[in-house]
């Protein structure tokens, strides 16, 4: 299986400051038939759902706002939120698709400084 | 738009069964696959597996082979989660969501609103 590891666990941001979460796969997501990661973000607010930001690491889902970005190849991976606003405490997931059985990265928590 | 609408919460005994639903609209129910996520409550997202209706194909994580069972009704474009011999670990939100394609290697968007089953004794 692919073990995907998150780092922080949590980080507290001050509003409009940047934060950076990290996500490293035990093997490289980079498939060359393809030139793509098999990497998608997601972001779990509080008692919601999680739902999906970025997609192939770094394409920006229809609706997300640009302040979002995923960035990274092979095993490391980043997302960055280029300016931290209220609506962005949540916990953020990474999750590889490129083998069975799909696999999460275990999380980190963003909170407001 | 797309929406997946999952069946309400539900409290079973060890060693009983369950079978969540999750109703799709807003596209094409044969042209995508739906997959099941599960939470336990204040941890992380694992993924159960998956299935592809106008096949009928599954793909299953091997810690749930022989005890979940995926099924799709395409005429009512809902698809159903089943578990059995039900144990207090299997306490979690189960949420179904969308894969792109007929493939079960990509991401979920969007999501159902989750179903708590709470097991216990």
């Amino acid at each position: 299986d692919v073990v995907m590891t998150q780092s922080p666990d949590s980080l507290a941001v001050s509003l409009g400051e940047r934060a950076t979460i990290n996500c490293r796969s035990s093997q490289s997501l980079f498939y060359g038939s393809t030139n793509k990661n098999y990497l998608a973000w997601y972001r779990q607010k509080p008692g919601q759902s999680p739902e999906l930001l970025i997609s192939w690491a770094s394409t920006r889902q229809s609706g997300v706002p640009d302040r979002f970005s995923g960035s990274g190849s092979g095993t490391e991976f980043t997302l960055t939120i280029s300016s931290l606003q209220a609506e962005d405490v949540a916990v953020y997931y990474c999750q590889q698709y490129y083998s069975f059985p799909l696999t999460f990265g275990g999380g980190t928590k963003v909170e407001i400084k | 738009q797309v929406q997946l609408v999952q069946s309400g919460a539900e409290v079973k005994r060890t060693g009983s069964s369950v079978k969540v639903s999750c109703t799709a609209s807003g596209y094409i129910f044969t042209n995508y696959g739906i997959t099941w996520v599960r939470q336990v409550p204040g941890q992380g997202l694992e993924w159960m597996g998956g299935i592809i209706p106008v096949f009928g194909a599954t793909n299953y994580a091997q810690q749930f082979q022989g005890r979940i069972m995926m099924t799709a009704d395409k005429a009512t474009t809902t698809v159903y989660l089943e578990v059995n011999s039900l144990r207090s670990e299997d306490t979690a939100v189960y949420y179904c969501g969308v894969s792109p394609g007929n493939q079960l290697l990509r991401w979920l968007e969007p999501w159902g609103q989750g179903t708590l089953i709470s097991v216990s004794s």
